[in-house]
């Protein structure tokens, strides 16, 4: 069955630096590929879409790779701030006409 | 404020007992979702209703069920509920049935069986 890893539950990083995220899964091949941010208690909000055809999206602080021949996604962001501290979700689609989950990495940026 | 509104917030109910969990999706979206969300599990795909019918189904219990109803909101109901069944359960919208684009999620009801 499909399978997603979201290496590392928990990342540290220092204010400024650039956080890299990794997905990666196995036993798929998503058209599209999704990261959705989550705070303590809320619902997952969307954050990026990249599509199997495109190698990298771009929004603001944030960056999004996407190769399906190593089957990974990337998500960076850059000049990290406290406020991006969230657990960050990568979501693979489509799965039986739905989104595909992976548990998440929870991200603290210290100041 | 997400614009998918989910009641109860939070409830509290005994071992064998049923609940009703609503969602009324955003305005114009036709798609609603449920998930589940454990501590060790992470977000656990249900069931998706379109316009009215059941589009998928997934990881959803026979004690469990739910219906779109004409204006579009939702219901999921749980019954003979058991320990495990406390979680946290998400509505997501989205305005179409398949294919790529976010989902808005709701703020969740968190369910604690006891």
């Amino acid at each position: 069955s499909q399978k997603i890893e979201q290496n590392s539950e928990a990342l540290n990083i220092q204010e400024g630096k650039t956080a890299t995220l990794t997905c990666n899964y196995t036993n798929y091949s998503p058209a599209y590929l999704q990261w959705y941010r989550q705070d303590p208690g809320r619902g997952p909000v969307f954050l990026l879409l990249i599509r199997e055809n495109e190698k990298e999206k771009r929004k603001e602080r944030l960056k999004v790779t996407f190769d399906t021949t190593l089957k990974q996604s990337l998500f960076h962001i850059t000049a990290s701030q406290p406020a991006d501290s969230a657990t960050y979700l990568c979501a693979l689609g489509p799965g039986a006409n739905n989104l595909f989950f992976g548990t998440g990495t929870r991200l603290t940026v210290i100041p | 404020d997400s614009g998918v509104t989910q009641t109860p917030k939070h409830l509290i109910t005994a071992t064998g007992q049923r609940v009703t969990l609503r969602c009324s999706p955003r305005s114009g979206d036709l798609s609603v979702y449920w998930y589940q969300q454990s501590l060790d599990q992470g977000l656990q795909f249900l069931i998706q209703y379109y316009n009215g019918e059941e589009r998928a189904k997934g990881n959803i219990l026979e004690r469990f069920s739910a219906q779109q109803f004409p204006d579009l909101h939702s219901e999921l109901n749980l019954s003979s509920l058991e320990l495990g069944d406390s979680a946290l359960y998400f509505c997501a919208s989205s305005p179409r049935d398949r294919g790529p684009g976010g989902y808005t999620f709701g703020s969740g009801t968190r369910l604690t069986v006891v």
